[in-house]
């Protein structure tokens, strides 16, 4: 079936980096454009990045423009988040997301079940 | 910076009807900003409900429906049912390329 299986959340020290991936099956990975969600404790839903299904086109939100970086590999139907100078607030549930209809536009239909990161000393 | 507004909560009775909306700071939604909408109940990854302002998501039911009114975006649910108690967010499309979230509606079913 259609999945997006998220990994690589764990506990950091502020300042450092990790980095996070999303492993896609059931579908044609290549074909669509892929997006970074998160969620703080207690808080509502944030868009962090998408990247287009050739990865030629990259959008981040501007709290983290500079600092993350989204990639993808379509030959390991896999997609990538570099997370640098990492804060406390950045604390918080990561969700890959599946684009609608190759676009990156449309929003997101497919949900991966997040991975954890925590910032911490 | 681009603000997304929603309600932050809403009351709903069963088997009523509510609306919610999305809307901007400063500005108005329409289709272009391609408004989204996602159900989440504490605790579990999100559910995408409609997208492109009015399509249904595969496996959603068509209590569930999107619209423009006025200068929002809607989310409108008929026949609200006890498991409709949860957490909803929109998302605008920004023609710079972003998206934004809105900051969700707690909805209660009582």
């Amino acid at each position: 079936q259609v999945q997006l299986v998220e990994s690589g959340g764990g506990v950091v020290q502020p300042g450092r980096s990790l980095r996070l991936s999303c492993a896609a099956s059931g579908f044609t990975f290549s074909s669509y454009a892929v997006h970074w969600v998160r969620q703080a404790p207690g808080k509502g839903l944030e868009w962090m990045a998408v990247i287009s299904y050739a990865g030629t086109t990259k959008y981040y939100a501007d709290s983290v423009r500079g600092r993350f970086s989204i990639s993808r590999d379509n030959s390991r139907d896999t997609l990538y988040l570099q997370m640098n100078s990492l804060r406390p607030e950045d604390a918080a549930v990561y969700y890959c997301a599946r684009g609608i209809g190759g676009t990156i536009y449309y929003g997101v239909d497919v949900w991966g079940q997040g991975t954890t990161v925590t910032v911490s000393s | 910076q681009t603000v997304v507004t929603q309600e932050p909560s809403f009351s709903v009775s069963p088997g009523g009807t509510v609306t919610l909306t999305c809307g901007l700071s400063s500005g108005s939604v329409s289709s272009t900003y391609y408004p989204s909408w996602y159900q989440q109940i504490p605790g579990q990854a999100p559910r995408t409900l409609i997208y492109s302002t009015n399509i249904r998501s595969s496996g959603v039911p068509d209590r569930f429906s999107g619209s423009i009114l006025g200068n929002k975006a809607a989310l409108t649910i008929t026949g609200a049912q006890a498991d409709d108690e949860c957490d909803y967010y929109c998302v605008l499309y920004m023609s710079s390329g972003v998206s934004v979230f809105g900051g969700g509606t707690k909805l209660t079913v009582l």
